[in-house]
């Protein structure tokens, strides 16, 4: 069964820098996954698309403090040079053949 | 500029039916494939359903398959989720997402349009 699995939440200092994980379930390591933010009261953004190779697609005026990695079954949201206006939800999101899935999401709290 | 707009959302009472519509600009419609996903109040996104671009193939999640369908008119640039035997827990702010032309990923959201099943 394809799932994503993701912390509940995560935190970090104005002008740190935070990475949020997004795991595939076993036996679908190989697997694309895209990042999505979602601001408080707002609907879901798209920052990234992430191969199993670490190449990534980025959306549309997503700024360079977004990027994105991966390793193994694991998949990075890296977000450098933190703002009070990347204080969010994460959600991570995979396809495949009959279905799309959504991980449970990340809160990310800036300090 | 792409843009998604959700509309037909309202109260319903449980058992009714609700048909939401998504109007897209910005970009030709006809060529991409087209989602629906929903948020329960403070929970995350759920995935309900799938339209390719011709309306060839179609998917559901189990939550909703049987009650829900998904339909698109590329003439009118929309796309539809009819929704039957309403159920308390399909409240929610329900999303169009367009997939990305290379497929899979959603690469554009609409703003959404609140459900709330409720007698």
């Amino acid at each position: 069964q394809l799932v994503l699995t993701q912390s509940p939440s995560a935190s970090a200092s104005l002008g740190a820098s935070v990475k949020l994980t997004c795991t595939l379930s076993s036996g679908h390591s190989s697997y694309a996954i895209t990042w999505h933010q979602q601001q408080p009261e707002k609907g879901p953004r798209y920052l990234v698309r992430l191969n199993d190779d670490g190449s990534h697609i980025k959306g549309d005026g997503i700024p360079d403090r977004f990027s994105g990695s991966s390793s193994g079954a694991e998949r990075y949201l890296t977000i450098s040079s933190l703002q009070s206006e990347d204080e969010a939800d994460y959600y991570c999101q995979t396809w495949a053949s009959g279905i799309r899935v959504f991980g449970g999401g990340t809160k990310l709290t800036v300090l | 500029e792409v843009q998604l707009v959700e509309s037909g959302g309202g109260l319903v009472q449980p058992g009714g039916s609700l048909r939401l519509s998504c109007a897209a600009s910005g970009f030709t419609f006809s060529t991409y494939n087209m989602n629906w996903v929903r948020q329960a109040p403070g929970k995350g996104l759920e995935w309900l359903s799938y339209i390719s671009s011709s309306s060839a193939t179609i998917f559901y999640a189990d939550s909703v398959k049987g009650r829900f369908t998904i339909s698109r008119d590329n003439a009118k640039n929309s796309l539809y989720l009819q929704m039957n035997s309403l159920r308390v827990e399909d409240t929610a702010v329900y999303y169009c997402a367009r997939e990305s032309i290379v497929g899979g990923n959603f690469d554009y959201w609409g703003q959404g349009t609140l459900v709330t099943v409720s007698s």
